[in-house]
């Protein structure tokens, strides 16, 4: 079973900063099984990068992933103040179907 | 609007039983393969099941194996999770969520709200 580990566990950053959020495999995977999520507070998972790279319906441009094999990043290019939420990486692996990372908690400074 | 409701959540005893409900709209239910996912109060997100979109295909999380049986019955657009022998640790919001593929590319992208489940004596 593949593991995903999310770095680091909570990101300090203020509004207009640059994020980037890591999230390692324990091995390979296809990045056409790799997607990132946003949760807010008391709110469902909300899906924004599938595919590694391809950003959701409605997702602004200032979010983007990228990677491949074993590390993937998520980066936010100028934070806005509802970026800030719980982020988590997914991997899509046949009979055990999706595995999670995590978490990375993004708070503001 | 394309929207998935939970239902079915509640207080439940250790040992207990207990079925959720998922209404789906806005979309062709029919099509689409579907998963619960849940997460504990404090904690990350943990997949639990999967069903086709013909129901010819189910996978669950060894955490729930042999306990909970996922179902659904696209006539009535519905998605159901049966929950037997529970335990403290099944404690957790619910949550359906919408199975995509595209080529080789699989993701949720359409979730719910949640239903709330709390086994405790």
């Amino acid at each position: 079973e593949i593991v995903l580990t999310q770095s680091p566990g909570t990101l300090s950053l203020s509004p207009g900063e640059r994020a980037t959020l890591s999230c390692r495999a324990s091995q390979s995977v296809s990045s056409s099984y790799l997607a990132w999520y946003q949760q807010k507070p008391g709110q469902a998972p909300r899906l924004l990068i599938y595919g590694a790279s391809s950003r959701a319906t409605g997702i602004p441009d200032r979010f983007s992933g990228s990677g491949s094999g074993t590390d993937f990043t998520l980066t936010i290019s100028r934070l806005e103040p509802e970026d800030f939420a719980v982020y988590y990486c997914q991997q899509y692996g046949s009979s055990t179907r999706y595995t999670f990372g995590q978490g990375t908690k993004l708070e503001i400074k | 609007e394309v929207q998935l409701v939970e239902s079915g959540g509640g207080l439940v005893q250790p040992g207990g039983s207990l079925r959720l409900s998922c209404a789906a709209s806005g979309f062709t239910f029919s099509t689409y393969s579907m998963n619960w996912v849940r997460q504990a109060p404090g904690k990350g997100l943990e997949w639990v099941s999967y069903i086709s979109s013909g129901s010819s295909t189910i996978y669950y999380a060894d955490s729930v194996k042999g306990r909970f049986t996922i179902s659904r019955d696209n006539a009535k657009n519905s998605l159901y999770l049966q929950m037997k022998s529970l335990r403290a640790e099944d404690t957790a919001v619910y949550y359906c969520a919408r199975d995509t593929k595209e080529w080789l590319v699989y993701y949720m992208d359409v979730w719910g709200k949640g239903t709330t489940v709390t086994v405790s004596s």
